[in-house]
Protein backbone atom coordinates (compact mmCIF):
# COMPACT_ATOMS: atom_id res chain seq x y z
CA UNK A 1 0.00 0.00 0.00
CA UNK A 2 0.85 3.59 -0.48
CA UNK A 3 1.94 5.09 2.37
CA UNK A 4 0.70 8.71 3.18
CA UNK A 5 3.01 11.30 5.97
CA UNK A 6 1.74 14.67 6.73
CA UNK A 7 3.34 17.17 8.76
CA UNK A 8 2.91 18.60 10.77
CA UNK A 9 0.22 16.49 12.66
CA UNK A 10 -0.57 19.86 14.67
CA UNK A 11 -0.98 23.27 13.60
CA UNK A 12 -2.03 26.49 15.64
CA UNK A 13 -2.69 29.60 13.72
CA UNK A 14 -3.69 33.07 14.01
CA UNK A 15 -6.68 34.20 11.98
CA UNK A 16 -5.79 36.05 9.25
CA UNK A 17 -1.90 34.59 9.22
CA UNK A 18 -0.90 31.30 6.41
CA UNK A 19 -0.93 27.88 7.13
CA UNK A 20 0.75 24.99 5.09
CA UNK A 21 0.19 21.18 5.75
CA UNK A 22 2.93 18.90 3.86
CA UNK A 23 1.68 15.47 2.62
CA UNK A 24 4.28 12.95 0.76
CA UNK A 25 3.47 9.75 -1.01
CA UNK A 26 5.72 6.59 -0.71
CA UNK A 27 5.29 6.31 -4.26
CA UNK A 28 4.90 8.51 -7.17
CA UNK A 29 1.31 9.78 -7.64
CA UNK A 30 1.75 10.28 -11.86
CA UNK A 31 -0.05 8.13 -13.37
CA UNK A 32 0.48 7.31 -17.18
CA UNK A 33 -2.80 9.27 -18.17
CA UNK A 34 -1.11 12.34 -16.73
CA UNK A 35 -3.42 13.32 -14.18
CA UNK A 36 -1.83 13.16 -10.53
CA UNK A 37 -4.44 11.67 -7.75
CA UNK A 38 -4.06 13.61 -5.03
CA UNK A 39 -7.01 14.99 -3.00
CA UNK A 40 -6.98 17.05 0.04
CA UNK A 41 -10.13 16.59 2.74
CA UNK A 42 -11.05 18.62 6.14
CA UNK A 43 -12.91 17.33 8.19
CA UNK A 44 -14.70 20.26 10.23
CA UNK A 45 -15.57 19.25 14.16
CA UNK A 46 -18.72 16.87 14.62
CA UNK A 47 -18.48 16.59 10.23
CA UNK A 48 -17.83 14.18 7.53
CA UNK A 49 -15.07 15.19 5.33
CA UNK A 50 -15.52 17.57 2.59
CA UNK A 51 -13.19 17.99 -0.46
CA UNK A 52 -11.46 21.07 -0.82
CA UNK A 53 -8.55 19.93 -3.26
CA UNK A 54 -9.11 17.07 -6.03
CA UNK A 55 -5.76 16.04 -8.76
CA UNK A 56 -3.47 18.20 -7.00
CA UNK A 57 -4.57 21.61 -7.26
CA UNK A 58 -7.91 21.70 -8.59
CA UNK A 59 -10.62 23.16 -5.84
CA UNK A 60 -13.75 21.32 -5.81
CA UNK A 61 -17.23 23.19 -5.81
CA UNK A 62 -18.12 26.00 -3.46
CA UNK A 63 -13.80 25.85 -1.59
CA UNK A 64 -12.72 29.33 -0.87
CA UNK A 65 -9.66 30.49 -3.02
CA UNK A 66 -7.66 31.12 -0.06
CA UNK A 67 -6.76 27.46 -0.23
CA UNK A 68 -4.52 26.42 -2.54
CA UNK A 69 -2.73 23.18 -3.80
CA UNK A 70 0.60 22.25 -4.96
CA UNK A 71 2.84 19.92 -5.62
CA UNK A 72 4.16 16.89 -7.65
CA UNK A 73 5.64 13.43 -7.84
CA UNK A 74 5.23 12.30 -4.00
CA UNK A 75 5.57 15.83 -2.27
CA UNK A 76 2.34 17.83 -2.09
CA UNK A 77 1.47 20.74 -0.24
CA UNK A 78 -1.76 22.48 1.10
CA UNK A 79 -2.02 26.04 1.62
CA UNK A 80 -4.33 28.32 3.64
CA UNK A 81 -3.88 32.01 2.48
CA UNK A 82 -5.07 33.55 5.36
CA UNK A 83 -6.75 31.18 7.94
CA UNK A 84 -10.49 31.81 9.21
CA UNK A 85 -11.85 30.46 12.43
CA UNK A 86 -13.84 28.01 10.10
CA UNK A 87 -11.00 26.84 8.90
CA UNK A 88 -10.28 24.53 12.06
CA UNK A 89 -10.65 20.75 11.74
CA UNK A 90 -8.40 17.66 10.84
CA UNK A 91 -6.99 17.58 7.27
CA UNK A 92 -6.48 14.71 5.21
CA UNK A 93 -4.32 13.89 1.94
CA UNK A 94 -5.06 10.72 -0.10
CA UNK A 95 -3.97 8.97 -2.84
CA UNK A 96 -6.10 7.30 -5.48
CA UNK A 97 -3.61 6.10 -8.12
CA UNK A 98 -3.56 2.62 -6.75
CA UNK A 99 -5.82 -0.35 -4.42
CA UNK A 100 -6.59 0.64 -2.10
CA UNK A 101 -6.70 4.86 -1.87
CA UNK A 102 -4.57 5.38 1.19
CA UNK A 103 -5.26 8.65 3.01
CA UNK A 104 -2.36 10.63 5.77
CA UNK A 105 -2.52 10.47 9.28
CA UNK A 106 -4.33 14.13 9.63
CA UNK A 107 -3.58 17.12 10.52
CA UNK A 108 -5.39 18.96 13.22
CA UNK A 109 -5.54 22.84 12.44
CA UNK A 110 -6.39 24.75 15.67
CA UNK A 111 -6.97 28.67 16.42
CA UNK A 112 -4.75 30.50 18.45
CA UNK B 1 -28.94 20.04 -3.39
CA UNK B 2 -26.43 16.85 -2.93
CA UNK B 3 -27.51 14.25 0.00
CA UNK B 4 -26.68 11.11 0.99
CA UNK B 5 -28.16 9.36 3.91
CA UNK B 6 -26.66 5.97 5.15
CA UNK B 7 -28.61 3.86 7.16
CA UNK B 8 -28.43 0.56 8.82
CA UNK B 9 -25.80 0.65 11.49
CA UNK B 10 -26.46 0.10 14.76
CA UNK B 11 -25.36 -2.20 17.89
CA UNK B 12 -24.53 -5.67 16.49
CA UNK B 13 -22.77 -8.65 18.13
CA UNK B 14 -19.74 -10.38 17.23
CA UNK B 15 -19.68 -12.44 14.06
CA UNK B 16 -23.30 -10.62 13.33
CA UNK B 17 -24.18 -9.36 10.02
CA UNK B 18 -25.54 -5.47 9.04
CA UNK B 19 -26.42 -4.26 5.61
CA UNK B 20 -25.95 -0.24 5.11
CA UNK B 21 -27.88 1.50 2.68
CA UNK B 22 -26.95 4.87 1.15
CA UNK B 23 -29.57 6.83 -0.49
CA UNK B 24 -28.64 9.20 -3.27
CA UNK B 25 -30.09 12.50 -4.32
CA UNK B 26 -29.19 15.93 -6.18
CA UNK B 27 -26.82 14.47 -8.54
CA UNK B 28 -26.44 11.76 -11.25
CA UNK B 29 -25.86 8.44 -9.16
CA UNK B 30 -25.51 6.31 -11.71
CA UNK B 31 -22.52 7.68 -13.54
CA UNK B 32 -20.61 7.91 -10.57
CA UNK B 33 -17.97 5.26 -8.70
CA UNK B 34 -19.08 4.70 -5.44
CA UNK B 35 -16.92 4.28 -2.15
CA UNK B 36 -17.17 3.35 1.49
CA UNK B 37 -14.70 4.44 3.88
CA UNK B 38 -14.84 4.05 7.69
CA UNK B 39 -13.27 6.22 10.67
CA UNK B 40 -12.89 4.41 14.02
CA UNK B 41 -13.42 6.42 17.34
CA UNK B 42 -10.76 9.08 17.09
CA UNK B 43 -8.58 8.02 14.47
CA UNK B 44 -8.38 8.37 10.70
CA UNK B 45 -10.13 7.53 7.75
CA UNK B 46 -9.76 4.55 6.17
CA UNK B 47 -11.07 3.53 2.81
CA UNK B 48 -13.47 -0.21 2.62
CA UNK B 49 -14.83 -0.60 -0.98
CA UNK B 50 -15.70 1.00 -4.07
CA UNK B 51 -18.03 -0.05 -7.02
CA UNK B 52 -18.02 1.37 -10.39
CA UNK B 53 -21.10 2.89 -12.11
CA UNK B 54 -22.79 0.12 -13.79
CA UNK B 55 -22.12 -2.21 -10.55
CA UNK B 56 -20.09 -4.58 -12.11
CA UNK B 57 -16.71 -3.74 -11.07
CA UNK B 58 -16.11 -3.55 -7.02
CA UNK B 59 -13.25 -3.73 -5.35
CA UNK B 60 -12.56 -4.23 -0.96
CA UNK B 61 -9.88 -3.15 1.29
CA UNK B 62 -8.10 -6.09 2.64
CA UNK B 63 -10.27 -5.73 6.03
CA UNK B 64 -13.21 -6.04 4.44
CA UNK B 65 -11.92 -8.85 1.46
CA UNK B 66 -14.10 -12.05 2.23
CA UNK B 67 -16.54 -10.61 4.54
CA UNK B 68 -18.48 -7.37 2.70
CA UNK B 69 -19.99 -6.68 0.19
CA UNK B 70 -20.95 -3.45 -1.77
CA UNK B 71 -23.87 -3.17 -4.51
CA UNK B 72 -25.88 -0.53 -5.96
CA UNK B 73 -29.03 -0.10 -7.49
CA UNK B 74 -28.90 2.70 -9.98
CA UNK B 75 -32.92 2.38 -10.22
CA UNK B 76 -33.29 3.56 -6.73
CA UNK B 77 -30.46 5.68 -6.35
CA UNK B 78 -28.91 3.34 -3.44
CA UNK B 79 -25.73 2.39 -2.01
CA UNK B 80 -25.17 -1.07 0.13
CA UNK B 81 -23.00 -2.43 2.18
CA UNK B 82 -23.69 -6.11 3.48
CA UNK B 83 -20.99 -6.83 6.38
CA UNK B 84 -20.91 -9.90 7.43
CA UNK B 85 -19.17 -12.11 10.07
CA UNK B 86 -18.56 -8.87 12.14
CA UNK B 87 -15.32 -8.63 14.25
CA UNK B 88 -15.32 -5.63 17.70
CA UNK B 89 -12.70 -3.97 15.05
CA UNK B 90 -14.72 -2.99 12.27
CA UNK B 91 -16.64 -0.49 15.01
CA UNK B 92 -17.00 2.94 13.20
CA UNK B 93 -18.87 5.80 11.61
CA UNK B 94 -18.92 3.92 7.89
CA UNK B 95 -19.27 6.84 4.82
CA UNK B 96 -20.93 6.47 2.00
CA UNK B 97 -19.17 8.74 -0.87
CA UNK B 98 -19.90 9.79 -4.39
CA UNK B 99 -16.70 10.01 -6.51
CA UNK B 100 -14.74 11.58 -3.94
CA UNK B 101 -16.83 14.68 -3.53
CA UNK B 102 -20.20 13.76 -2.13
CA UNK B 103 -19.81 12.39 1.45
CA UNK B 104 -22.89 11.67 3.65
CA UNK B 105 -22.90 12.40 7.50
CA UNK B 106 -22.32 8.81 8.17
CA UNK B 107 -23.50 5.83 9.88
CA UNK B 108 -22.15 4.38 13.38
CA UNK B 109 -21.39 0.53 13.07
CA UNK B 110 -20.79 -1.06 16.69
CA UNK B 111 -19.63 -4.20 17.47
CA UNK B 112 -19.70 -5.42 20.70
CA UNK B 113 -20.65 -8.45 23.29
Amino acid sequence: DIVMTQTPLSLSVTPGQPASISCKSSQSLLHSDGKTYLYWFLQKPGQSPQLLIYEVSYRFSGVPDRFSGSGSGTDFTLKISRVEAEDVGVYYCMQSIQLPPTFGQGTEVEIK
Amino acid sequence: EVQLVESGGGLVQPGGSLRLSCAVSGFTFSSYWMHWVRQAPEKGLVWVSRINSDGRSTNYGDSAKGRFTISRDNAKNTLYLQMNSLRVEDTAVYYCIGGWGYWGRGTLVTVSS
